[in-house]
Formats: C-alpha cells, structure tokens, sequence
C-alpha cells in the first residue's frame, strides 16, 4: 500500500541544523512532486515546501526560505527537508505529503516526525 | 500568504448536519477551484477528505460534501456521526504560495 515514513527528528538546540527524511514506498515515487507541512504543539495545519516530481522547482514558505532546503533521491525513494540555523518557533511535528493532480493539492499523509527546538 | 479563516468550533448532534466554513480572497479560494479539505483526529495525521472544491476520493463518505461560493468554500457533514468529532482543515491555491491552509475548525458531536 501507499506509505510515507517519516524520520530524523529529535531535540536540537536554537542555531543548530537537523535534516528530515521521509520513505516512500508503494507507489512510484519518481512520478509525483511531495511537501512538507508542520504542526506547532496545539496549533493548525503550515506549509513548508513543495518539490517537483523531478527536483526541478522548489518552493517555500516565506517563514522558512533561506534556512529550509527541499530534496529529493528518486534513486532511493526518498525526500529530505535540511532545516538549518533552528528557532524555538520551528517546534513542530513534520508530515511528509504527496502532491496529487493539479495546483499541488495534497492526499497521502505520513505519520509525522517531532522537531523540538529548546536551549 | 495569511491562513484562511475558518471558525473556530462547531457542533451538532447526531443525524444532523454541520457546515464548516473556509473564507479567502480572489488570490486564492474565490480565483481557483482547488481547495480540499482535511480531517484530523488527535494524534494521528490529516486525511484528505474533499479535493478541488466537492470531489470526494474514494474511500470517503458521501456524507461529506464540499461547495464554493465567490471567496468562501464550505465543508458539509450530513447524518452526523461520532467518529466525525475531529479537526478540519481546508486548503487552496493561492497566486502568492502553492498551498495555504485554514486556521482549523474543531467538530463536536453533543
């Protein structure tokens, strides 16, 4: 079946860097583009980044660009997000998303990965 | 790209039915038909409910149905149920962000 696992979260202190990786499996991963969406403790639903199916664009929220970089390995079924120089308010739960149809509508969800950043 | 607004709770009892606003601008609800919409129990991860406005995947209820009107979009639930109680989400395209999401609304069933 379709599946999306996410890994590499922890805690991390303010300024440091931490790099995301979400497996994908069932499907062919090299044919659709994915996201990263976060959940701050308690709060709503946040974009983060979307890539292409082949790596060729990538976009970001304005709260993360310059610090975020999406990627992806098609070769290993696998997408990344490098978070670095990590604020307090980047305190969330990832989710990698496949991307599906048109204008980067969202259907397959993983089960997340918990960043916490704290001094 | 400000998060769309949704309410913040709303609630029913079981049978009846609800409808969840989502409230934008002409840059994104009112200018695209792709808005979705979500569910989200505690704990777990979101699930796609609605896609490009009122398609429903398969899998999903016919309860759910979804609708458009100038720069508000709206979910329904009809025949309320107790596994509905959840937090939703809407979701669109926007001219300024490839996604932006709805500030959430929380589902009780009474």
């Amino acid at each position: 079946q379709v599946q999306l696992v996410e890994s590499g979260g922890g805690v991390v202190q303010p300024g440091t860097s931490l790099r995301l990786s979400c497996a994908a499996s069932g499907f062919k991963f090299s044919n659709y583009g994915m996201h990263w969406v976060r959940q701050a403790p308690g709060k709503g639903l946040e974009w983060v980044a979307v890539i292409w199916y082949d790596g060729s664009n990538k976009y970001y929220a304005d709260s993360v660009k310059g610090r975020f970089t999406i990627s992806r390995d098609n070769s290993k079924n696998t997408l990344y997000l490098q978070m670095n120089s990590l604020r307090a308010e980047d305190t969330a739960v990832y989710y990698c998303v496949r991307v599906t149809g048109s204008y980067y509508n969202m259907d397959v969800w993983g089960q997340g990965t918990t960043v916490a950043v704290s001094s | 790209q400000s998060a769309l607004t949704q309410p913040a709770s709303v609630s029913g009892s079981p049978g009846q039915s609800i409808t969840i606003s989502c409230t934008g601008t002409s840059s994104d609800v009112g200018g695209y038909n792709y808005v979705s919409w979500y569910q989200q129990h505690p704990g777990k991860a979101p699930k796609l409910m609605i896609y490009e406005v009122s398609n429903r995947p398969s899998g999903v209820s016919n309860r759910f149905s979804g609708s458009k009107s100038g720069n508000t979009a709206s979910l329904t639930i009809s025949g309320l149920q107790a596994e509905d109680e959840a937090d939703y989400y809407c979701s669109s395209y926007t001219t300024s962000s490839p996604r932006v999401f709805g500030t959430g609304t929380k589902v009780t069933v009474l």
